[in-house]
């Protein structure tokens, strides 16, 4: 298996843009996590699915942040529009019941808005 | 929320040392994990504790669950070069879907 797979792994994009990150979690893991990472905060859980249904969306920053999950292989995490604030590195995360509780993470995607 | 405090926050050792790190909480944890993530890369779950008490070994690391389940130490042995990352705890509770709260790391750097 190729793990959880993300893009892209850098966007440089400017204040006002849309940006959206791509997610393709490991074949028949059944939750998805999405992550946010910075050195002030650290590791932030955003928002999680469970058969492709988000279950809790509380930890996503404001209105400017939606996640989708439109099939078990794809997830989306928009930004609209994106603000300096949101430079972070983002990670994407699966489990599944037969893993136990281990999250597999992907290798994260460096955004920079400028 | 639970939160999880680790620390030191950041260490710099010499190659054949050794160290340990600590991940505590005021809340009782179902089972604890520990991840290393290096540089460019996502986190890689190394351990998961689940017992009061409970000693775990992987090679030359050693992680001990208290008695409690409310903290959690990660001991090296004779640290390498390769042992340089960051390595987070994640803590669950019990019942219902295993949702990680992760602690926010302590940054290791091993000097060859």
């Amino acid at each position: 298996d190729a793990g959880v797979i993300q893009s892209p792994r850098h966007e440089v994009t400017e204040m006002g843009q849309e940006v959206t990150l791509r997610c393709k979690p490991i074949s028949g893991h059944d939750y998805l996590f999405w992550y946010r990472q910075t050195m002030m905060r650290g590791l932030e859980l955003l928002i999680y699915f469970n058969n492709n249904v988000p279950i809790d969306d509380s930890g996503m920053p404001e209105d400017r942040f939606s996640a989708k999950m439109p099939n078990a292989s794809f997830s989306t995490l928009k930004i609209q529009p994106s603000e300096p604030r949101d430079s972070a590195v983002y990670f994407c995360a699966s489990s599944g019941l037969a893993g136990g509780n281990e999250q597999f993470f992907g290798p994260g995607t460096r955004l920079t808005v400028l | 929320t639970q939160l999880l405090e680790q620390s030191p926050q950041f260490l710099s050792i010499q190659e054949g040392e050794n160290l340990t790190v600590y991940c505590n909480s005021s809340s009782v944890f179902s089972s604890l994990q520990w991840y290393r993530q290096e540089p460019g890369e996502g986190p890689v779950l190394l351990v998961t504790v689940v017992t009061g008490g409970e000693v775990k070994k992987l090679k030359r690391l050693t992680f001990q669950f208290g008695d409690a389940r409310k903290d959690s130490s990660l001991h090296i042995t004779a640290a390498q070069p390769g042992d340089t990352g960051l390595y987070l705890c994640a803590g669950g509770a019990s019942g219902g879907s295993y949702i990680p709260t992760f602690g926010r790391g302590t940054s290791l750097i091993v000097h060859p």
